[in-house]
């Protein structure tokens, strides 16, 4: 089946610490997102990627990072320049440029310890 | 401005009966797109309905369409019948299509339960 996937499910991190979520498409997707929910609100966007080997920043970048290596994969880390991670975060994936439907992955949900 | 901007935190809806989530948008691009997106307890968030600028009829899937009302740029998602499982949370979407950057913008949503 298409689909995206978002690995883990739940994230714990510790203070200083520096984590990673994984998120795999194979929908062929050229476009790629991240995106930040607090609990009660809306979606906020932390990083796109339009094509491999590219991204740009969106809204709330400070304290993350990304790259795109391959098609398929675009994976975010949490650095700890990031104070205030606990969130819910959504990696979505659409077709490329123009008006593409965006699909989204499970989410991963991160807590800090 | 807010490019996404949807007015009711909260709405009930007894079981069967329609029900209108409310979305209205800010855009100069004369090519966007319009979604509704359903987002349950679980956090997934669910594509349902689609509407481009220059479409002429209203979207329709199924239980859910959409009232485009251009000249207001309004984007309403009509749910019809009701059911226990349409509780959730329901964002609308655009994403414009000349100056793109590839961004959506979303609105903060709007929670629906349905009564029994």
């Amino acid at each position: 089946d298409g689909g995206i996937t978002q690995s883990p499910k739940y994230l714990f991190r510790k203070e200083g610490q520096n984590v990673t979520l994984s998120c795999e498409q194979n929908l062929n997707h050229d476009a790629m997102y991240w995106y930040r929910q607090d609990p009660g609100q809306g979606l906020r966007l932390i990083y796109y990627s339009q094509i491999v080997n590219d991204f740009q920043k969106g809204d709330i970048a400070e304290g993350y990072s990304v790259s795109r290596e391959k098609k398929e994969s675009f994976p975010l880390t949490v650095t700890s320049a990031q104070k205030n991670p606990t969130a819910f975060y959504l990696c979505a994936s659409s077709k490329g440029t123009g008006v593409q439907t965006q699909y989204f992955g499970p989410g991963t949900r991160l807590l800090v310890l | 401005a807010q490019k996404i901007t949807q007015t009711q935190p909260g709405m009930f809806v007894q079981e069967k009966e329609a029900v209108t989530l409310d979305c209205t948008y800010d855009t100069s691009d004369p090519s966007y797109g319009l979604f509704w997106y359903k987002q349950p307890s679980s956090g997934e968030m669910i594509f349902l309905i689609y509407q481009g600028s220059y479409d002429q009829q209203n979207a329709t899937e199924g239980r859910y369409s959409l009232n485009f009302q251009k000249a207001r740029k309004s984007a309403n998602l009509v749910i019809s019948a009701s059911q226990l499982g349409d509780s959730a949370m329901y964002f609308c979407a655009m994403r414009e299509g000349v100056n793109t950057g590839n961004q959506f913008y979303f609105g903060t949503g709007t929670s629906l339960t349905v009564i029994p």
